[in-house]
């Protein structure tokens, strides 16, 4: 199985700061027939599920604000965001959807510093 | 706009069977694959399994492979989990999530753009 481990496990951003987020996989996610990583980030706010905010590593979801991006490639990935927003607070999950198991990391908490 | 909706919370017995269901509305079942995910009380994501319909295909976690079982009903647009000898620790938010399938030679079926549609969440409490 894919091992997919996140840093850091919190984090606390100024609203306006950027935050960042790392995945980092066991095994490349890049299938390079097509050169795409198959990583996703899901945001999940308290008592909510899962949203998809990032897919190929790096394409946005249709309607998720542009302060929202991806980066990476094989085995590290980042989620950024570029300038924090009082509704970004939430848990913060990479997923490998390469192989079964599609694993998840174990999250990354951000809050409001 | 599609919406996944699931049924609702339980509250099983210690080596009893739980069955969550989620339909599919307002899209195409076709060409989706559906995936299960659970949560438990504060903690992360765990992928259980999925099935891919139109494909009539199901993949499975080492972890559950045995005790779970998911299936579809493409005439109803309802996909189900079923999870057998529930323990203490199978407690958690049930999750069903939609992804598109792009199915080739070398790579059989699999996700194109990860899962974009979640159902609400089906709480399923283990108590003796």
């Amino acid at each position: 199985d894919i091992v997919m481990t996140q840093s850091p496990d919190s984090l606390a951003v100024s609203l306006g700061e950027r935050a960042t987020i790392n995945c980092k996989s066991s095994q490349s996610v890049l299938y390079t027939s097509d050169n795409k990583n198959y990583l996703a980030w899901y945001q999940q706010r308290p008592g909510q599920p899962p949203k998809l905010l990032i897919y190929w590593a790096s394409t946005r979801e249709s309607g998720v604000p542009d302060r929202f991006s991806g980066s990476g490639s094989g085995t590290d990935f980042t989620l950024t965001i570029s300038s924090l927003q009082a509704e970004d607070v939430a848990v913060y999950y990479c997923q490998q959807y390469y192989s079964t198991p599609y694993t998840f990391g174990q999250g990354t908490k951000l809050e409001i510093k | 706009q599609v919406q996944l909706v699931q049924s609702g919370a339980e509250v099983k017995k210690p080596g009893s069977s739980v069955k969550v269901s989620c339909k599919a509305s307002g899209g195409t079942f076709r060409n989706f694959g559906f995936s299960w995910v659970r949560q438990a009380p504060g903690q992360g994501l765990e992928w259980m399994g999925r099935i891919v319909p139109f494909l009539g295909i199901a993949d499975y976690a080492h972890k559950f492979q045995g005790r779970v079982t998911i299936t579809a009903d493409q005439s109803t647009t309802t996909a189900y989990m079923e999870l057998r000898s529930l323990r203490y620790e199978d407690t958690a938010v049930y999750y069903c999530a939609r992804g598109e399938i792009t199915v080739t030679g070398s790579r059989g079926a699999y996700y194109q753009y990860g899962l974009d549609v979640w159902g609400q969440g089906t709480a399923v409490t283990v108590s003796s």
